[in-house]
């Protein structure tokens, strides 16, 4: 069975320092990651997709990378503003991207950038 | 602007009363699902649908249905078989059902007085 574990929990850094947040997978039979913010209250927002034939992927100040035979992804946050105070979620999808594929959560890092 | 939109944003609800919630998408995307969320655990998968009248049940659908009857809806019945209803509910899309990234909705808070 697949499970997705997010280490730390919780996250408490200054503004403008670099951090990384991570995600462990048990089975290394993926199809794609993806990685999302919630704001409280709010919904999830996709940040980066990689799919399982990729090693990462950047949008502006964030970087995910993807090694699936260590079961681990990270999401790099390169000099980190209190904007980015959130909950950040990775989901693994599972299967061969056909039609009963699931995605599956992990609980999040709750990230506070202190001004 | 496009985008997913879940309604009403806040629900109470008596116990024993079925409450319907809504998801709309006008992204055209082909699949649609519903997640609920709790403090503490990641989300979990009650309900999907890969196309128009077409739905599968997810990890938790006891207590829960949904119908399909437009591409752009996907609306959620909670029922008063639903023995812990009180959650976060997440609509989801996705453009195409086998690849592609998960669109959210901003979620509706259901309280169950």
């Amino acid at each position: 069975k697949q499970e997705v574990t997010q280490i730390p929990a919780a996250l408490s850094v200054p503004e403008g320092e670099n951090l990384v947040l991570n995600c462990s997978f048990t089975d290394s039979a993926i199809y794609n990651l993806q990685w999302f913010r919630q704001d409280p209250g709010k919904g999830l927002t996709s940040l980066l997709l990689i799919q399982s034939s990729q090693r990462e992927q950047t949008s502006g100040r964030l970087n995910a990378s993807l090694d699936k035979s260590s079961g681990r992804s990270t999401l790099y946050i390169a000099a980190s503003q209190p904007g980015d105070s959130a909950t950040y979620l990775c989901a693994v999808r599972i299967g061969d991207g056909g039609a009963t594929n699931k995605l599956i959560f992990g609980t999040g890092t709750l990230l506070a950038v202190q001004p | 602007d496009g985008g997913i939109t879940q309604s009403p944003k806040y629900l109470f609800r008596k116990e024993g009363q079925n409450v319907t919630l809504s998801c709309e998408q006008n992204l055209n995307h082909d699949a649609m699902y519903w997640y609920r969320q709790d403090p503490g655990q990641g989300l979990r998968l009650i309900y999907y649908s890969q196309i128009v009248n077409d739905f599968q049940k997810g990890d938790i659908a006891e207590g829960y249905s949904v119908s399909r009857e437009k591409k752009e809806s996907f609306p959620l019945t909670v029922t008063s078989a639903q023995k812990n209803p009180t959650a976060f509910y997440l609509c989801a899309s996705r453009p195409d059902r086998d690849t592609g990234e998960l669109f959210f909705g901003e979620g509706s808070r259901l309280t169950v007085l």
